[in-house]
């Protein structure tokens, strides 16, 4: 099973709509997650992170809920320019037996806003 | 935006080459990372540093190898480049080690 895990998409919808993204990840004891936007053929930016009681960012919204090992990520009232690929983050400890976490990305879901 | 920089941003180089890619910081963070970038796999890392000479592996690192002599800077190596290894290349900084990273705009290297 691959750590983190999303819906690839592609997700295509109108301008004004809700969308959301899920992702799942692996490892229960994983303590930091973010989500991350990256436009094509550029670099990954942070979107925000992920905190466990759930956050806001204007039109974004993120839920964390730890039972189910499951993120998920809200986009209310959809521009053009949040057409993207969304990328699901957490902190993970290394399988090789190093103390010290580190991220691991999903693959990333697209997502295209139409006018 | 943080102050990160990748050289070159773009190669072509032959099979069998050594190629070095930089990666330059101006944000004096402690950890600093190297991943690839390939349709189908999303990021992978392929090698990390927490310090200046203080570098470990990640988990496609065969035939990579870096050195961190400055905390600025942090380069990654291919030895004998192979067509395998014709990716986008993204450096990223962070402040704490499984914290939020910020990434460099990336090297696009093509190996024929």
């Amino acid at each position: 099973r691959k750590e983190v895990e999303q819906d690839p998409g592609p997700f295509n919808v109108p301008e004004g709509a809700t969308v959301a993204f899920n992702c799942t990840y692996s490892n229960s004891a994983s303590q930091s997650f973010f989500w991350y936007r990256q436009d094509c053929r550029k670099e990954p930016k942070l979107l925000m992170s992920v905190y466990s009681s759930g956050n806001e960012d204007g039109r974004f919204t993120a839920q964390l809920n730890r039972a189910s090992q499951y993120i998920s990520l809200l986009i209310r009232d959809s521009k053009l320019s949040d057409s993207a690929t969304y990328l699901c983050v957490v902190n993970m400890k290394t399988d090789r037996g190093s103390t010290l976490g580190r991220l691991y990305f999903g693959r990333g879901t697209q997502l295209t806003v139409w006018p | 935006d943080a102050g990160i920089t990748q050289s070159p941003r773009h190669k072509v180089t032959e099979t069998g080459t050594p190629v070095t890619l930089r990666c330059h910081q101006t944000e004096n963070h402690r950890y600093m990372y190297w991943y690839r970038q390939d349709p189908g796999h999303g990021l992978r890392l392929i090698h990390y540093s927490y310090g200046v000479k203080d570098t470990d592996k990640g988990e496609v690192s065969d035939g990579y190898s870096v050195s961190r002599s400055k905390t600025e800077d942090f380069l990654l190596t291919l030895e004998s480049a192979t067509s395998s290894q014709t990716s986008v290349y993204f450096c990223a900084i962070s402040e704490s080690h499984g914290g939020g990273q910020t990434f460099g705009p990336g090297t696009r290297l093509l190996v024929l």
